[in-house]
């Protein structure tokens, strides 16, 4: 089965630098999550995008936006780069017309920022 | 507010051992939605469960079995005969019941679940 598809699964940047991230939902899946797990950290609800639209907004920071497209993949770009932005960034996708609603995850991002 | 507890911050176990995970929750909702995940150390997130509010039959699927009582807002995760590729860091989390259709989770802190043969 088709499974969420992250890129790239490893990112190093340094301070100030930009970075985008992209995530692929599993097919016919209409929402997306971005999560931010730092190490040892419990996964941070950061954003969400239902049909394209921004549907919730969680501890993003301002210098970090996303959007979804009309594919429905997802972009996270982030800006400023800072050294605490060295995590592990999962995207997720749900079909949530529908039900049920679990979230499955991709294999995630890992950033690290220098 | 909704809050997840996993007041296990590491577990060790001797292989075959029975180990159980806690989580305990909070919601104002009276509809839910309880998971869990395992995170491997290769990084990924592996949905294990979900449970939505209405429904509190316990689980079992092979070795893993769950626990479900309302009455104390709670969520357990048993392992029976452990086995070393269990060891993980292992997350309850709890989404509100969409209408809208999306709510993000709200994870607990993980309980780091460690294995030895």
């Amino acid at each position: 089965a088709a499974g969420v598809i992250q890129s790239p699964r490893h990112l190093i940047k340094e301070k100030r630098e930009t970075a985008t991230l992209k995530c692929y939902p599993i097919p016919r899946h209409d929402t997306v999550y971005w999560y931010q797990q730092g190490p040892g950290q419990d996964p941070q609800f950061l954003i969400s995008f239902y049909e394209k639209m921004q549907s919730d907004k969680g501890s993003i920071p301002d210098r970090f936006s996303a959007q979804q497209f009309s594919d429905y993949h997802s972009e996270l770009n982030m800006s400023s780069l800072e050294l605490g932005d060295s995590a592990l960034y999962f995207c997720a996708s749900s079909h949530n017309r529908a039900g049920p609603y679990e979230q499955y995850f991709g294999p995630g991002t890992r950033l690290t920022v220098t | 507010a909704q809050k997840v507890t996993q007041a296990q911050t590491e577990i060790s176990v001797v292989e075959k051992e029975d180990v159980t995970l806690d989580c305990v929750y909070e919601t104002r909702d009276t509809t839910y939605y309880l998971f869990w995940y395992k995170q491997p150390p290769s990084g990924e997130l592996v949905f294990l469960i979900r449970r939505n509010s209405f429904d509190e039959q316990n689980e079992i699927s092979g070795r893993y079995s769950w626990n479900f009582q309302k009455s104390t807002s709670s969520f357990n995760f048993t392992i029976t005969a452990s086995q070393v590729v269990d060891s993980a860091v292992y997350f309850c989390a709890l989404s509100e019941a969409p209408n809208s259709g999306n709510t993000p989770l709200v994870f607990g802190k993980g309980t780091r679940l460690s294995v030895i043969a």
